[in-house]
């Protein structure tokens, strides 16, 4: 059975703080790996899309890597604002057109 | 950014009756329209992938004739939960691949909290 895995689950922070979170994720037949921030009452909005090993992507404050030949990518986001606080999700996208989401990390950010 | 809009966003229903979701893209054409469920704290389960003018495709354990899918036109896609029972009380949410590939960004619609009473 395939899973992915995000971790932490939730996640509180103090404003200013630096955090990151994991995405574990079958290393065979890979495909893309895609990140979104999800606020409560709106739409995932698609962070990144990341679809080779050794990809660095950023975006403001926020970046991710990927390591598909183990399995794993990091989001990154530098100095947390409240505006941060959202679901984070990551979703693996591997042969035959499928798609496995995480089930999130949950960010809090305090001011 | 391209948009999915899907009403309702929230939908209360007795038991037995049929309820329908919509989703629209709003400026761009989805070809291909996910359909997702989400027990509470859970992850995101792919349903079904309607594409436009054919049958859609259910995931292993979806009952194709519980959940219709039809996906007319480019811009339309929708999802209708027949004879609604209590365990169908979930979230349900759409998304549209940008122009089809999974190495795109996929655009979701604002999700529908259905409860079946």
């Amino acid at each position: 059975i395939l899973n992915v895995e995000q971790s932490p689950q939730s996640l509180h922070v103090q404003e200013g703080d630096s955090t990151n979170f994991t995405c574990s994720f079958p290393s065979s037949n890979f495909y893309a790996l895609h990140w979104y921030r999800w606020e409560t009452a709106k739409s995932p909005e698609a962070l990144f899309v990341m679809t080779l090993n050794g990809d660095e992507k950023k975006k403001g404050r926020i970046s991710a890597t990927l390591n598909t030949k183990e399995g794993y990518s990091y989001l990154y986001i530098k100095g947390s604002q409240p505006e941060d606080s959202a679901t984070y999700l990551c979703a693996f996208c591997f042969g035959g057109f499928k798609t496995i989401f995480g089930a999130g990390t949950r960010l809090f950010v305090k001011a | 950014g391209a948009v999915v809009s899907q009403h309702p966003s929230r939908v209360i229903c007795k038991s037995g009756t049929s309820v329908k979701i919509e989703c629209r893209s709003l400026d761009f054409q989805a070809t291909t329209m996910f359909w997702y469920r989400q027990f509470p704290k859970q992850s995101l389960m792919l349903m079904a992938t309607s594409n436009e003018g054919s049958k859609a495709t259910y995931e292993q354990g979806v009952e194709k004739d519980k959940f219709l899918i039809n996906h007319a036109s480019l811009t339309l896609s929708t999802l209708t939960v027949t004879s609604a029972h209590p365990e169908d009380s979930s979230f349900y949410i759409c998304s549209a691949p940008d122009r089809g590939g999974f190495d795109t960004e996929a655009f979701f619609g604002q999700g529908t909290r259905l409860t079946v009473v």
